[in-house]
């Protein structure tokens, strides 16, 4: 079965600092991998997302993740972290992108 | 577009009462699905539905049942509804496989529906 593990629950950084979210998978063959950000009281928006080919992703509001597949990870990286990108973070897997397993998700709190 | 839309946005119930929480899209995706997110849970698959008529079970389908009579609507029906039942329910739409295989895999949310059972 599919898994996806988000070890870190709460994560606070200071404004333009760099960020890394981290997120490990578990299936069998290259899945679907996705983030997704929600803030409070809101939807899920897609951050960015990974089928094949570079492994090396751009998502909108300058995020970008790398996959790495020895390691099955998938994590999430910002360079410069701004004040409206404090929110939950979800990185999801699949082999369908309609089947998605959820993480926990990763709360992130930005310090002005 | 409306994108996909949820009703009602919050409910109360009581326990054994039943509901449905309603969904449609605007955007002809043949695919749908139904999630619940519980605080420390992340989101989890209840239902989903490839294409009208066609729908199955997802991780936790248990206390709830669907149905998909058209493209457009995807509603969920809670027969009894638990105090364990108490959730954010969302809705989520995917078209189907475009042009180069893959050009339409992005699932599509709702706002969401919060329900509470007393």
């Amino acid at each position: 079965a599919q898994s996806v593990t988000q070890p870190d629950i709460h994560i606070t950084v200071s404004e333009g600092a760099s960020l890394e979210l981290r997120c490990n998978y578990s299936y069998g063959a290259t899945p679907y991998l996705f983030w997704y950000v929600q803030s409070p009281g809101q939807g899920l928006q897609l951050l960015l997302k990974y089928f094949s080919g570079d492994t090396l992703v751009q998502g909108i509001k300058g995020f970008e993740a790398e996959f790495k597949r020895s390691q099955s990870s998938f994590n999430l990286r910002k360079p410069s972290v701004h004040w409206s990108d404090a929110a939950e973070y979800f990185c999801a897997v699949g082999a369908r992108s309609y089947q998605l397993t959820f993480g926990k998700g990763t709360k992130l709190s930005v310090i002005p | 577009n409306a994108g996909v839309t949820q009703t009602p946005k919050f409910q109360v119930l009581k326990t054994g009462q039943s509901m449905t929480l309603q969904c449609a899209q605007d955007m002809n995706h043949e695919y749908m699905s139904w999630y619940r997110q519980d605080p420390g849970m992340g989101l989890r698959l209840i239902h989903y539905s490839v294409g009208a008529g066609i729908t199955d079970q997802g991780e936790v389908p248990n206390g709830y049942n669907v149905s998909r009579s058209t493209t457009e609507d995807f509603p969920l029906r809670l027969l009894s509804a638990a105090p364990s039942q108490t959730s954010v329910y969302f809705c989520a739409s995917r078209g189907g496989q475009g042009a180069g295989g893959r050009a339409y895999n992005e699932q599509f949310f709702g706002p969401g529906t919060r329900l509470t059972v007393l």
